[in-house]
């Protein structure tokens, strides 16, 4: 059981290009989320997702797009990447609200993704 | 909305007790959590209440008043180890959780 995982670790882009953050969970998860955290911030909801093919807005969704083609991948784009978007990125996935066995809905968290935007 | 507060940062002695308070506003609760982040790592589940009352798990206990809005976790026998912040997330109307802005805790021989 690899959990969450991310790629990729780190990122450096120059401003305007453009990528793609991959999250994936092996754990059968209904929900996956995207949060930014930065230095004295907490942890901010960018976006999340209650099941394949559907994604809502969460606290800070403006410059970045997501999509969930399959239940076990959310990802997260940068279509035109600007320096206040340099962050630490997390991604994180679920039970769904009404649970499981033995679950608390607990988030299981990725290793993150370091992204600079020069 | 929702709103929660926490201190932003706290120090204790190895071997002592400390209590992070967590006070939140929201529509609608579903239940509160708390996380464990050590430096460059993800956050990791530490407990959840969603009644009124403590819940105990070994060194760690989270307590909870609804009607207060009002939580905290108690770190016993602290160790050099538990050096990390603590978030709390709360689970409103819309079960998708909101974190507050994280207590640093720095324990110190």
């Amino acid at each position: 059981n690899a959990g969450v995982t991310q790629t990729p670790k780190f990122r450096v882009l120059k401003t305007g290009q453009s990528m793609t953050l991959l999250c994936a969970q092996d754990m059968n998860h209904e929900y996956m989320y995207w949060y930014r955290q930065d230095p004295g911030m907490g942890l901010r909801l960018i976006h999340y997702s209650v099941g394949e093919g559907t994604t809502a807005k969460g606290e800070v969704p403006d410059g970045y797009n997501v999509s969930r083609l399959k239940k076990q991948n959310f990802l997260l784009g940068l279509e035109s990447a600007a320096p206040s978007q340099t962050s630490v990125y997390f991604c994180a996935s679920s039970y769904s609200s009404r649970g499981g066995a033995n679950t608390y809905n607990e988030q299981f968290f990725g290793p993150g993704t370091r992204l600079t935007v020069l | 909305g929702q709103n929660i507060d926490q201190p932003t940062e706290m120090t204790a002695t190895e071997g002592a007790i400390v209590q992070i308070n967590c006070t939140y506003q929201t529509s609608g609760f579903n239940g509160l959590f708390w996380y464990q982040q050590h430096a460059g790592e993800a956050p990791t589940f530490l407990s959840y209440n969603v009644l009124d009352g403590l819940e105990e798990k070994g060194r760690f206990s989270s307590f909870l008043s609804r009607s207060k809005g009002y939580s905290y976790l108690l770190l016993k026998e602290l160790q050099m180890k538990d050096s990390a912040s603590y978030l709390c997330a709360v689970l409103g109307g819309s079960y998708i959780p909101t974190f507050g802005r994280g207590t640093s805790l720095i324990v110190h021989p």
